[in-house]
């Protein structure tokens, strides 16, 4: 059973187009967030929901826009997207309330090449 | 400076051999530290949690912090090929959720 599961795994599209990815956590957490890792392997944090409410929004151009339906799901959808764009997008999940400080669980990622 | 600073390497051992990895930070405030694993296209896998200051010990993983020098370390025993990967620190401040990574040290070890 994946704890935490991302889809698609690949995802190959012209610069300027609209997607989505998908997460979704069977874990039971509260707290879920999404990763960029560039080129060079540095990863870094976009978004934090708790329980369907945005916590974190760090330095993220608004073509970036994170929905939560859930507490189990946290989906990102990107429009026009661009070369810079291109990257590995990691969904990750943790216990408890925000703030708790708990460790946080990574999906595999999903690898976003802009043409 | 980088808030977490850690050598990509490449690091590589003989099996067997006692693998230490490291990570120095610049902001006071984390208290929370880990390392994780990342095969190559996997995501990142916890290894160790940390609180403040100590040593903790998993298996063949011994994770180290000294808050005074700002340093972490997690040391690997008889290293095997399968620990091949690479290694991420990261650091959290009380009550935040973000998470600050190093770049990642990436291992390998030789049968």
């Amino acid at each position: 059973d994946t704890a935490v599961s991302q889809t698609p795994k690949y995802l190959v599209t012209q610069m300027g187009n609209d997607k989505s990815i998908k997460c979704e956590q069977n874990l039971g957490h509260d707290t879920m967030y999404w990763y960029k890792q560039d080129s060079k392997k540095f990863l870094k944090i976009m978004f934090s929901y708790n329980n369907k409410e945005l916590i974190i929004n760090e330095t993220v151009p608004n073509r970036f826009s994170p929905k939560s339906p859930d507490k189990a799901h946290l989906n990102l959808h990107i429009n026009s997207l661009e070369l810079g764009d291109s990257a590995v997008y990691f969904c990750a999940s943790s216990p408890g309330q925000f703030g708790s400080n708990q460790p946080q669980h990574f999906g595999d990622g999903t690898r976003l090449s802009i043409l | 400076q980088k808030e977490v600073e850690q050598d990509p390497g490449p690091l590589s051992v003989p099996e067997g051999a006692i693998v230490s990895l490291n990570c120095t930070y610049s902001n006071s405030a984390f208290q929370y530290f880990m390392w994780y694993r990342q095969y190559s296209r996997k995501g990142p896998e916890l290894l160790m949690y940390t609180y403040s200051s100590g040593n903790k010990e998993d298996g063949r993983f011994t994770a180290q912090v000294d808050k005074s020098s700002k340093y972490i370390s997690l040391f690997i025993r008889d290293s095997q090929p399968s620990d091949s990967a690479t290694y991420l620190c990261a650091m959290l401040q009380g009550g935040s959720e973000k998470l600050v990574f190093g770049k990642g040290t990436k291992l390998t070890v030789n049968p």
